[in-house]
C-alpha cells in the first residue's frame, strides 16, 4: 500500500495553469477509471474537486480538470486564482479492495 | 444538509485503547459506505478503513488492521472506529468521510488524536 506519488510544490501566477501529476501503479491508477482529486486549505477538512478521472461534482469550478494515461492521473487548473492555493490530494481504489493517496502537493500561486 | 461529526479523540497513552464516533445527519446513512482516513500533523492523507452499507464487508490500511476496528449503527446514524494498542504514529486528526462508493464526497471535520506517554 504504497503512497501514490506527486510532486511536494507546484507553482503558478494568477491567469496561468498548472498540472499535479499522480503515478500509482497497475493494481491502483492503471487499473480503475476510480481517481479522485481533493483540495484542502489550511486546518480545513479536505474537498472532493474531481472523481473517476474526469468528472467535477456540483459546484466545483470548471478551471479543475483531471485526465489518465496508463499509471498516471493528472489535476490541471487553468485561470489561477489566488484562492487555488492549496494541498492537493489524489486518491485511487486498489486491487487490495483498499484506497490509498497520493503524498500531497502544495500549489502556491505566485 | 449533510454533516458528519466526529468525537472520541484524545490524548491516549501507547498500547491504550480509544474509540472514536462518528455522528451522520443530512442523509440515509444505511446507503453509503464509509470511511476513515487520518491525517498525521504536517503530513499528508492516509486511508484507514471503509465499511459497507450493512456493515458485513470491512477493509483496513495494513498499519491498522488487527488493531482498529470499524462499525456502524445505521439505526443510530453512527459510525464508529475502535482504535486499539495505538502507537505513536497513529497520532493524528481521523476524518469520518462518506463515499459515494468511488469517491469521497463528504468529509466531517476532524478528531485530534494523541498518543503519547
Amino acid at each position: 500500500q504504497s503512497a501514490l506519488t506527486q510532486p511536494a510544490s507546484v507553482s503558478g501566477s494568477p491567469g496561468q495553469s498548472i498540472t499535479i501529476s499522480c503515478t500509482g501503479t497497475s493494481s491502483d491508477v492503471g487499473r480503475y477509471n476510480y481517481v479522485s482529486w481533493y483540495q484542502q486549505h489550511p486546518g480545513k477538512a479536505p474537498k472532493l474537486m474531481i472523481y473517476e478521472v474526469t468528472n467535477r461534482p456540483s459546484g466545483v469550478s470548471d478551471r479543475f480538470s483531471g485526465s489518465k494515461s496508463g499509471n498516471t492521473a493528472s489535476l490541471t487548473i487553468s485561470g489561477l486564482q489566488a484562492e487555488d492555493e492549496a494541498d492537493y490530494y489524489c486518491n485511487s481504489f486498489t486491487t487490495s479492495n483498499t484506497w490509498v493517496f497520493g503524498g500531497g502537493t502544495k500549489l502556491t500561486v505566485l | 444538509e449533510v454533516q458528519l461529526v466526529e468525537s472520541g479523540g484524545g490524548l491516549v497513552q501507547p498500547g491504550g485503547s480509544l474509540r472514536l464516533s462518528c455522528a451522520a445527519s443530512g442523509f440515509t446513512l444505511s446507503s453509503y459506505w464509509m470511511h476513515w482516513v487520518r491525517q498525521p500533523p504536517g503530513k499528508g492523507l492516509v486511508w484507514v478503513s471503509r465499511i459497507n452499507m450493512y456493515g458485513s464487508d470491512l477493509s483496513y490500511a495494513d498499519s491498522v488492521k488487527g488493531r482498529f476496528t470499524i462499525s456502524r449503527d445505521n439505526a443510530k446514524n453512527m459510525v464508529y472506529l475502535q482504535m486499539n494498542n495505538v502507537r505513536d504514529d497513529d497520532t493524528a486528526v481521523y476524518y469520518c468521510v462518506r463515499s459515494a462508493v468511488w469517491r469521497f464526497d463528504y468529509w466531517g471535520q476532524g478528531a485530534l488524536v494523541t498518543v503519547s506517554s
